[in-house]
């Protein structure tokens, strides 16, 4: 099955700069990748995902990119706030298929 | 209002007991699932339902079952819980399999002593 990789466990910015979370995935036939934030002590929620018809997606500070040819995307989050402090989750699915995360990456804003 | 609720949110039990965790969800969604988390370790899924007693196995299964008699709502049982399956476990719901956004709940943080 699908296997997908975060290549950083942990990150670390300060307030203002950008973050970058890459990951990778195995299965050429995945279409769909969503990311997923998980505050210290809570539950997940989505925040963006992007689909294989595109190659760049933004939706406020965040910005999914895709390489389908690399078999990577990666989460930038611009202007980054203490707020932002969180686990980011990758995942990546076919269409049909259920959906695989990634092991997490941990973003520490720091002031 | 989109939500999936889960109950009980905290238990402790001991080795050998039976354990029941609980999840609900309001938007007629098709698909739920059943994760556990562990530091380290990210989302492993326990099992997914695709609709009313229409279960399949995640990738760790083993101690654990399930049971979807209502659409909204999915359960999973611990039979004679074992002190490894300490854990968050979070069930999640989408409107379909696949491609489509996970709604999670807030987590049952569940002790086995």
């Amino acid at each position: 099955g699908e296997k997908v990789e975060q290549h950083e466990s942990t990150l670390s910015v300060r307030e203002g700069d950008s973050a970058v979370i890459n990951c990778t995935y195995t299965d050429t036939a995945s279409s769909y990748f969503p990311w997923y934030k998980q505050e210290a002590g809570k539950s997940l929620h989505f925040v963006i995902d992007i689909r294989s018809n595109v190659d760049r997606k933004q939706s406020q500070r965040l910005i999914v990119l895709l390489d389908k040819k690399a078999k990577r995307f990666s989460l930038h989050i611009t202007a980054t706030q203490p707020e932002d402090s969180a686990i980011y989750f990758c995942a990546a699915s076919r269409s049909n298929n259920r959906i695989f995360f990634g092991d997490g990456t941990q973003l520490v804003v720091k002031p | 209002d989109m939500k999936v609720t889960q109950m009980p949110r905290y238990l402790i039990k001991r080795m050998g007991e039976n354990v029941l965790l609980e999840c609900g969800q309001d938007m007629s969604h098709e698909t739920m699932y059943w994760y556990r988390q562990d530091p380290g370790l990210g989302l492993q899924l326990i099992y997914i339902s695709y609709d009313v007693d229409s279960n399949s196995e995640g990738d760790i299964p083993k101690g654990y079952r399930v049971s979807r008699k209502k659409r909204e709502h999915f359960s999973l049982i611990l039979d004679s819980a074992k002190t490894n399956q300490t854990s968050v476990y979070f069930c999640a719901s989408s409107l379909d399999w696949g491609a489509y956004e996970q709604y999670f709940g807030p987590g049952t943080r569940l002790t086995v002593l």
